[in-house]
């Protein structure tokens, strides 16, 4: 079955840039439907969406990130990613990638995520 | 943005015994196509959330059906038939029928007594 690993720092310095990897085993990010979606969630608190991206590149962002956020796909390497610039204390959290279904051919909305990684936890700290 | 709202924020549940979560959205979650773009999450201690409910009132694969959803327009419920121990965590309900963003209700904490 899908599976979704997150990957990279464990320590980002404030101002810096944040930068995350989604890595999806037994699928693939090239089918067409579904979307990849970056989720976080800070300490003791609930679940924030941050985007996502479809296979053919088209991304969703949530306007509270969106001046600061990139979410890009690399479908050679069967990833997706996020960079997340400008970075504070805020930004401390554990971040989860997720699968959502979705059929852009259909004109209806994205569906519910159904895999998600098992997460990665972010400090931002110098 | 549509809002979330649910209640309560936490629940203390007798092995056994029936639980219910509310889920209040700001704005009709049903589409032109017919479907109700309402999800339900669980999110077991240390881990990722997990899909328990989609569009409403399907579970999900390997749900078991002590769990089901209800609810139409802007008035979800969750319940849980018979609490079990597995069954503590914190519950989600998440809207994707208008986005950005795509939103999670606040959480409800249910705990066994």
């Amino acid at each position: 079955q899908v599976q979704l690993q997150e990957s990279g720092p464990g320590l980002v310095k404030p101002s810096e840039t944040l930068s995350l990897t989604c890595t999806v085993s037994g699928g693939s990010v090239s089918s067409g439907s579904y979307y990849w979606s970056w989720i976080r969630q800070p300490p003791g608190k609930g679940l924030e969406w941050i985007g996502y991206i479809y296979y053919s590149g088209s991304t969703n962002y949530n306007p509270s990130l969106k001046s600061r956020v990139t979410i890009s796909v690399d479908t050679s390497k069967n990833q997706f990613s996020l960079k997340l610039s400008s970075v504070t204390a805020a930004d401390t959290a554990v971040y989860y990638c997720a699968r959502g279904h979705y059929d852009i051919l259909t004109g209806s909305p994205p569906g519910g995520m159904d895999v998600w990684g098992q997460g990665t936890t972010v400090t931002v700290s110098s | 943005d549509i809002v979330m709202t649910q209640t309560p924020l936490s629940l203390s549940v007798t092995p056994g015994q029936p639980a219910s979560i509310s889920c209040k959205s700001s704005q009709s979650l049903l589409h032109s196509d017919g479907k109700t773009y309402l999800y339900w999450y669980l999110q077991k201690p240390g881990q990722s959330p997990q899909l328990l409910i989609y569009e409403v009132s399907n579970r999900f694969s390997g749900v078991p059906d002590r769990f089901s959803g209800s609810g139409s327009g802007t008035d979800f419920t969750l319940k849980i038939s018979r609490v079990e121990a597995e069954d503590v965590g914190v519950y989600y309900c998440m809207q994707s029928i208008q986005l950005p963003p795509l939103t999670f209700g606040g959480g409800t904490k249910v705990e066994i007594k």
